[in-house]
């Protein structure tokens, strides 16, 4: 069965330091793949797609930036946080549209707070 | 620019009602999907649609999509307290591969 995981599930940085969340897909391969960000009761906003390794797409100009490394890996950095970077970060696959319905599937989530 | 907008954004209904929500968004597509997102948690899929007219029901949720009036409606049938979440609907714009999310619509049903 496909599934997704994303770590680590909680972290508190201070502002001014380097993050990173990581995202790993399994049981499916060449899938697309999300980073969306949720504010504290806030809708969805997309942050980063990619359709193959070393495909990104940046749907906000901001101080994040995405890399996929590996065909099942998604992950999101930042050099330097800011105090608005914080909240919900949720990694998302699909299988696309020709043989599969494009449903997303999501990871449990990153809760991120910046002090 | 594409926006997806749900409304209400807040309900609160009594056990046993039955309400709608909406989703309206502003471009060609002929997918859209609804989410169920509880407090602290992920998001979690109810329904896909994928063409003009589709209908699904699953318990006490019912979803339907009319792509030329660019409207999706989550109907909810005699509430009951566990349906209390949040909904999103998210919108497959045609030709890309994003997915744009509404607002959300956060539910409590009261007992």
């Amino acid at each position: 069965s496909q599934t997704i995981h994303q770590w680590p599930a909680t972290l508190v940085q201070p502002v001014g330091s380097p993050l990173s969340l990581e995202c790993t897909v399994e049981g499916t391969s060449n899938p697309n793949l999300y980073w969306y960000r949720q504010a504290a009761g806030r809708g969805l906003q997309l942050l980063f797609y990619s359709v193959g390794i070393g495909q990104i797409s940046s749907e906000v100009p901001q101080n994040l930036s995405a890399s996929r490394p590996q065909d099942r890996q998604f992950i999101l950095s930042s050099k330097k946080l800011l105090l608005s970077d914080s909240g919900f970060y949720l990694c998302a696959f699909s299988k696309g549209l020709v043989t599969n319905t494009g449903e997303l599937f999501f990871g449990e989530g990153s809760r991120l707070t910046v002090l | 620019e594409l926006k997806v907008e749900q409304n209400p954004l807040f309900l609160s209904m009594q056990e046993g009602k039955n309400y709608t929500i909406y989703c309206n968004y502003s471009t060609t597509s002929d997918r859209l999907y609804w989410y169920r997102q509880d407090p602290g948690k992920s998001l979690e899929s109810l329904f896909v649609l994928l063409s003009n007219g589709a209908v699904k029901q699953e318990g006490r949720l019912m979803a339907s999509l009319d792509t030329k009036a660019r409207l999706s409606t989550l109907h909810i049938t005699a509430a009951v307290h566990d349906l209390s979440a949040t909904y999103f609907c998210a919108v497959g714009p045609s030709g890309t591969y994003k997915y744009i999310f509404g607002t959300g619509t956060r539910l409590k049903v009261l007992a």
